[in-house]
């Protein structure tokens, strides 16, 4: 089955420990993005990558880094989170660049106290 | 600056009933996409509709259409029959077409529908 698995689902972290949330596909995707979902704001970038090795900022990057050493893993990190960056975190994918459909992961639900 | 505009914060609609959710944008580029997607209480995002900006027909999947006014910039989601299961948060988003635009995907900040039986 075509997925985007993102882990973990639910995370509550206190304020300047790292954390990881992991994502990964298993449709040989060239592009991944992570976005975030606020009340009010909708989606929103954070940063995305056109393939192994190449990423870039996204609307929102600030205190979040990203890599891409394989082509089904997009790993985001917050090193050293705050109150701030408690939201709703989606992974998505797709194809390439003009694909006409993105597969998003489950969420992940983030809390950060 | 690329922006997608959703005016509607909440719909109702009466199952059976036809809704037009709205959507406009603001781009540069010649050429881009638009999208539609759901996103049930669930929480998870389903991808609907897609709308590229040199299709000349209005794109269409099922229940669903695109009302896609160029000149207009608007690119408003047409849900034919509503039905229960479709009340859900509606989110419009555009994918530019120029390197790096082409990259990044823009929402909106979305439209809650709810049907009523």
């Amino acid at each position: 089955e075509a997925q985007v698995t993102q882990n973990p689902r639910y995370l509550i972290t206190v304020t300047g420990k790292k954390l990881t949330v992991t994502c990964s596909q298993n449709m040989n995707h060239e592009y991944m993005s992570w976005y975030r979902q606020d009340p009010g704001l909708g989606l929103r970038q954070i940063y995305y990558s056109m393939n192994v090795e190449v990423t870039d900022k996204g609307d929102v990057p600030e205190g979040y880094k990203v890599s891409r050493k394989e082509k089904r893993n997009f790993p985001l990190i917050l090193e050293s989170p705050s109150p701030n960056q408690t939201s709703l975190y989606f992974c998505a994918s797709r194809m390439d660049r003009v694909s006409t459909e993105a597969f998003f992961g489950q969420g992940t639900r983030l809390t950060v106290v | 600056a690329q922006k997608i505009t959703q005016t509607q914060p909440g719909m109702f609609v009466q199952e059976k009933e036809a809704v037009t959710l709205d959507c406009t944008y603001d781009t540069s580029d010649q050429s881009y996409g638009l999208f539609w997607y759901k996103q049930p209480s669930s929480g998870e995002m389903i991808f609907l509709i897609y709308q590229g900006s040199y299709d000349e027909q209005n794109a269409t999947e099922g229940r669903y259409s695109l009302n896609f006014q160029k000149a207009r910039k608007s690119a408003n989601l047409v849900i034919s029959a509503s039905q229960l299961g479709d009340s859900a948060m509606y989110f419009c988003a555009m994918r530019g077409g120029n390197i790096p635009g082409g990259n990044q995907f823009y929402f909106g900040t979305g439209t809650s529908l709810t049907v009523i039986p």
